[in-house]
């Protein structure tokens, strides 16, 4: 059974910070890694999708990285603004999608 | 891309009674998914609808409690059934679409049981 780890569960920054964001997951066997947000009350917004054959993706001030021999995924945020701050989730595909618990951001102005 | 509706947005139930959520997709998938998230964690799948198939359920999960309806390419329903406060949650609909199958979600629909 996949198993999604998320570390931190919760960050708060002052704004123009990096944000590092990991996920951590089981079984390598991957099909795909997908990064999303949530904001409170709202559905699930797609960030980065990334190939279990890509090293990496980028988007913008987004880029997220991906180790499938080791299970280990990261979400990088350049220059944390206060609209950045939301709940940022992995979830690892196989036969189907897995959740990590998530990581709650709080960029501070 | 895919664009994804869901109706009801929210809604609060007696316990005992029953909802049906419905999920609209602006193109034609051939699997449907349904997820939970409870209050303060993260998504849970329900079950996988396929046109013309039963649904395949999650370990902990069952047709008679969440019945699921998926009549076309386009359209799925999931039931709520005999509710109880356990149930409240947020439901979601989800597909993959596009360029390496991107995951997409519906708004979600909010479910208060009292």
């Amino acid at each position: 059974k996949q198993e999604v780890t998320q570390i931190p569960a919760a960050l708060s920054v002052p704004e123009g910070e990096n944000l590092v964001l990991n996920c951590s997951f089981t079984d390598s066997a991957i099909y795909n890694l997908q990064w999303f947000r949530q904001d409170p009350g709202k559905g699930l917004t797609s960030l980065l999708l990334i190939q279990s054959s890509q090293r990496e993706q980028t988007s913008g001030r987004l880029n997220a990285s991906l180790d499938k021999s080791s299970g280990r995924s990261t979400l990088y945020i350049a220059a944390s603004q206060p609209g950045d701050s939301a709940t940022y989730l992995c979830a690892v595909r196989d036969y189907k999608l897995s959740f990590g618990a998530g990581t709650t951001v709080t960029v501070r102005a | 891309s895919a664009v994804i509706s869901q109706k009801p947005s929210r809604d609060i139930c007696q316990r005992g009674t029953s909802l049906t959520i419905q999920c609209q997709v602006d193109s034609q998938v051939t699997m449907m998914f349904w997820y939970r998230q409870q209050p303060g964690q993260s998504l849970t799948l329900i079950a996988t609808a396929n046109q013309g198939s039963e649904a395949t359920y999650e370990s902990g999960f069952v047709i008679d409690k969440f019945p699921i309806s998926r009549p076309n390419l386009t359209f799925s329903t999931l039931t709520v059934s005999n509710m109880s406060p356990e149930d409240s949650s947020i439901y979601l609909c989800s597909v993959f679409s596009g360029v390496g199958e991107t995951q997409y979600f519906g708004p979600g629909t909010r479910l208060l049981v009292l």
